[in-house]
């Protein structure tokens, strides 16, 4: 794949449910894997910026592991609260690519009922 | 708070309007970005500078004309824009990675965005 690609493109879920999304990026010349989370009507915030394959990283609730060999990501969060509710992106970088030319997913829109 | 600062917020401007959006940046950060997100689009990479010189320049339209006078502020000047440059604009920064021109690890800190409507 060419493009970085997110799925599924919106969910709904409980309070308390726990919860995962998933970015597929090309995986030739792999650099970097970003996750952002996007609240309405604020700016997107950084949650992880992952380099190496295997790399788990974690915040709270939230953790995200990373396969740069099949090109593929996994965002989770346990035990969703309605403050999740936002989209989440992803984006990756390429060697060989120029500076700051992260390629984005169109994202995963996560809404959290109480 | 990101630190990075928007203005405006929003604005409507008519085709033949001549309007600017800035960006502001408080971080010591040397690099900052324009991406434009159209609906139902992902987020797009307009431009690029780095220690206030463009390093990328993504097939943008010549009316979009960007200005960066120093490491801590952005400029998108517009000049005869057309409906389908509606969109939601941001400005980000960050600290570049390695030499310029290598890709990004770093991680980008976004403003809030100037929504911009084109009639």
């Amino acid at each position: 794949i060419l493009n970085v690609e997110q799925s599924p493109q919106s969910l709904h879920v409980q309070e308390g449910d726990s919860t995962n999304f998933t970015c597929s990026f090309p995986s030739s010349n792999f650099y970097a894997l970003h996750w952002y989370r996007w609240e309405t009507a604020k700016s997107p915030e950084a949650l992880f910026v992952m380099t190496l394959n295997g790399d788990e990283k974690k915040k709270g609730r939230i953790s995200a592991t990373l396969n740069t060999k099949e090109g593929y990501s996994y965002l989770y969060i346990k035990g969703s609260q309605p403050e999740d509710s936002a989209t989440y992106l992803c984006a990756s970088s390429r060697y060989g690519g120029s500076q700051g030319n992260l390629i984005f997913g169109k994202g995963t829109k996560l809404s959290v009922k109480p | 708070e990101t630190g990075v600062t928007q203005t405006p917020r929003h604005l409507v401007m008519g085709m033949t309007n001549k309007k600017s959006l800035k960006c502001e940046q408080h971080l010591g950060h040397n690099a900052m970005y324009w991406y434009k997100q159209s609906a139902k689009k992902p987020l797009e990479l307009m431009f690029v500078y780095s220690l206030e010189e463009r390093v990328e320049n993504n097939s943008v339209p010549s009316r979009f004309s960007p200005e960066c006078p120093n490491s801590s502020h952005l400029f998108l000047h517009l000049h005869t824009l057309q409906p389908e440059d509606s969109a939601l604009y941001l400005c980000a920064s960050s600290h570049p990675n390695g030499l310029a021109g290598g890709p990004n690890t770093g991680e980008l800190f976004f403003g809030e965005g100037s929504r911009l409507t084109v009639l």
